[in-house]
């Protein structure tokens, strides 16, 4: 079974505070992974992608992946009430075309 | 149109009816797939398509069919469905195998 954890939350964050958003996979010869932003009766966006270790930083959005330890976080800095939302971990394995996607973690920053 | 568009964005029907969801994607990916979203549950891939070649498919029940008639366009056909079939049906696109995948609108569908 191939599987993609992630904390459900909510996870609330003031606003201008920096939001830490974490995720583990099973697979341990995945390549590719992923952070969708997903609103409430939206579909998911892509926010961020990863492929090698290390921190990769867009704006206010840093991945961070760690292949030995199994663990992709996602960081959102100076957050913002329209950050609130749903976001999803996806982790594509070592062959095939599907992602594995986590529940997601659910996101409030309040005011 | 730009991006991945899905017709229609809500559809309700009954057990017995026959319905199709059409994707249509504009940024010349390759790949194309249908995601289903129930509530509480992570997206489930249903089906793959690459260069309009079924390359992966879940375990998905017969009264699902998907059709891909070029690289551009994806339907879903759907007959006899079962109310626990009610959920957010997602079309996807990708340029290749492991890149990033991009959605649309998806279609909100209920059965009753």
């Amino acid at each position: 079974q191939k599987e993609v954890e992630q904390n459900s939350g909510p996870l609330s964050v003031p606003e201008g505070a920096i939001a830490s958003l974490n995720c583990t996979y099973s697979d341990r010869g995945s390549q590719s992974f992923f952070w969708y932003r997903q609103y409430s009766g939206k579909s998911p966006e892509l926010i961020m992608s990863i492929y090698s270790n290390g921190d990769k930083e867009d704006g206010r959005f840093t991945a961070q992946l760690n292949k030995a330890s199994q663990y992709v976080s996602l960081l959102i800095r100076d957050s913002q009430p329209s950050d609130s939302a749903t976001y999803l971990c996806a982790v594509n394995p070592h062959s095939g075309y599907a992602l594995n996607f986590g529940k997601g973690t659910s996101l409030l920053v309040t005011p | 149109e730009t991006g991945v568009t899905q017709t229609p964005r809500h559809l309700v029907m009954g057990m017995t009816n026959k319905k199709s969801l059409k994707c249509e994607q504009h940024l010349g990916h390759n790949a194309m797939y249908w995601y289903k979203q129930s509530a509480k549950k992570p997206l489930e891939l249903m089906f793959v398509y690459s260069l309009e070649e079924r390359v992966e498919n879940n375990s998905v029940p017969s009264r699902f069919s998907p059709e891909c008639p070029n690289s551009s366009h994806l339907f879903l056909h759907l007959h006899t469905l079962q109310p626990e079939d009610s959920a957010l049906y997602l079309c996807a696109s990708s340029q290749a195998q492991g890149h990033e995948q991009y959605f649309g609108p998806g279609t909100r569908l209920t059965v009753t």
